[in-house]
């Protein structure tokens, strides 16, 4: 069990330009989930993977956003034509997926800053 | 809709001082109840859970007793360590498919 990794660790990037972000979760679990924090607030939910579907999406994720898991492994997070506003910890979390109560591992995050 | 709602921070104490934490919430349904931690420059991490009513959480020194009566999952530490500063969160899990919602974190500074 080797944790969740997200890469890179940091990104700087100027407005409108666009940027990818990849989560590993742990080997063989089969749900993911992309969070978003802002400085002095909590995590809040974006997007959930079981397996390779997309099952949820939150409000929070406008259509300049995309995130994809192809073959159900690892995760990206695709951010176009990023804005200041989007300067953010991205945070991706995988469980099990054997109950509701999993628990969720988090990665270190991938903090943007969009000057 | 459902929320999470924890005390404001910093709160500053004493090595080895009582810590209480205070966290309410609102849901639909039964939810299930977390405590997550963010040491500085680390991830976030499980503290404790509980799954259903007058069920508690416990570890590292920590508690917590999910109270559906007040609705309520307030962190208690007997006597805390300067290694216990930190973020502390309150979430809630009430879908089958485990997003969790959290409250806007509890900053504990510890001082010796």
């Amino acid at each position: 069990d080797t944790g969740v990794s997200q890469d890179p660790r940091h990104k700087i990037t100027k407005r409108g330009q666009n940027v990818t972000f990849r989560c590993d979760p742990i080997s063989e679990h089969n749900r993911l989930y992309w969070y978003r924090q802002t400085l002095g607030q909590g995590p809040e939910f974006l997007t959930y993977f079981q397996n390779e579907a997309q099952l949820e999406k939150s409000r929070l994720l406008s259509d300049r956003f995309s995130a994809e898991r192809p073959k159900g492994s690892f995760s990206t997070l695709e951010i176009q034509r990023t804005e200041q506003g989007d300067s953010a910890m991205y945070l991706c979390a995988s469980s099990p997926g054997l109950a509701v109560t999993d628990t969720q591992y988090f990665g270190p995050g991938t903090r943007l800053t969009v000057l | 809709g459902n929320s999470v709602t924890q005390m404001e921070g910093p709160v500053t104490l004493s090595e080895e001082a009582f810590l209480t934490i205070n966290c309410t919430y609102t849901a639909t349904g039964y939810p299930s109840l977390f405590w997550y931690v963010q040491y500085p420059g680390e991830g976030l991490q499980l503290l404790l859970k509980a799954t259903k009513a007058d069920d508690k959480g416990s570890n590292k020194g920590f508690e917590a007793t999910y109270r559906k009566e007040t609705t309520s999952f307030h962190l208690e530490k007997g006597s805390v360590q300067v290694s216990d500063s930190a973020v502390y969160f309150c979430a809630l899990k009430t879908d089958s498919w485990g997003k969790l919602q959290f409250g806007a974190g509890t900053q504990v500074v510890v001082t010796p």
